[in-house]
């Protein structure tokens, strides 16, 4: 059974750092692409970040471009996001998803997210 | 960016009837590579349909959906009361992967 569990969110003050962890288990990690997506209080679904299975290209929003770092360990099963430079605009339940494949692009596997506050 | 935006905002139907929101998108998405999610409030989302057409695993006939040039369509043939939720468009051909806006489909 695949499982993604997120950690590592909570209250951060403006300008300071968090990062986020997600912990895969149930299929071969380091054969799908892994992604972030973001969703702030009552408002819509945010692509935030992709890496690829092997994680040597990396894709980012914008809005968070130079500010947010996404990787993976391979031999451990994580996904990360490092977020520094928060902003009340990062406020929001950040979900990790696995793709179909080895390429960025549609997800079959949600974590149930983790909550980041930044006030 | 290729900008996604679905239409209608809300849509309000009984159970039974048939469901078609659109998503339409800003510049050709490469090889139909356009998804649909379903979230309910407090869930995660869940994949219903990718590559415009294939339905994912366990989502249930019901759910189709269909492209024309830039334009998606996800059809409901009869809505169930579990189908009653936000759904979602994104499109993965071209970084930024970006999502559409979501329709609400609600109980009339």
């Amino acid at each position: 059974e695949v499982q993604l569990l997120e950690s590592g969110g909570g209250l951060v003050q403006p300008g300071g750092s968090l990062r986020l962890s997600c912990a895969a288990s149930g299929f071969t990690f380091s054969d799908y692409a892994m992604t972030w997506v973001r969703q702030a209080p009552g408002k819509g679904l945010e692509w935030v970040s992709s890496l690829t299975g092997s994680g040597d290209t990396t894709y980012y929003a914008g809005s968070v471009k130079g500010r947010f770092t996404i990787s993976r360990d391979n031999s451990k099963n994580t996904l990360s996001l490092q977020m520094n430079s928060l902003s009340a605009d990062d406020t929001a339940v950040y979900y990790c998803a696995k793709a179909k494949q080895w390429l960025p692009g549609n997800h079959d596997y949600w974590g149930q997210g983790a909550l980041v506050t930044v006030s | 960016e290729i900008v996604l935006t679905q239409s209608p905002g809300t849509l309000s139907l009984s159970p039974g009837e048939r469901a078609t929101l659109s998503c339409r998108a800003s510049q050709s998405v490469s090889t139909s590579s356009l998804a649909w999610y379903q979230q309910k409030p407090g869930q995660a989302p869940r994949l219903l349909i990718y590559g415009a057409f294939s339905r994912a695993t366990g989502i249930p006939d019901r759910f189709s959906g269909s492209s024309s040039g830039t334009d998606f369509t996800l059809t409901i043939s009869r809505l169930e009361p579990e189908d009653f939720a936000v759904y979602y468009c994104q499109q993965y051909g071209q970084s930024p992967f970006t999502f559409g806006p979501g329709t609400k489909v609600e109980i009339k």
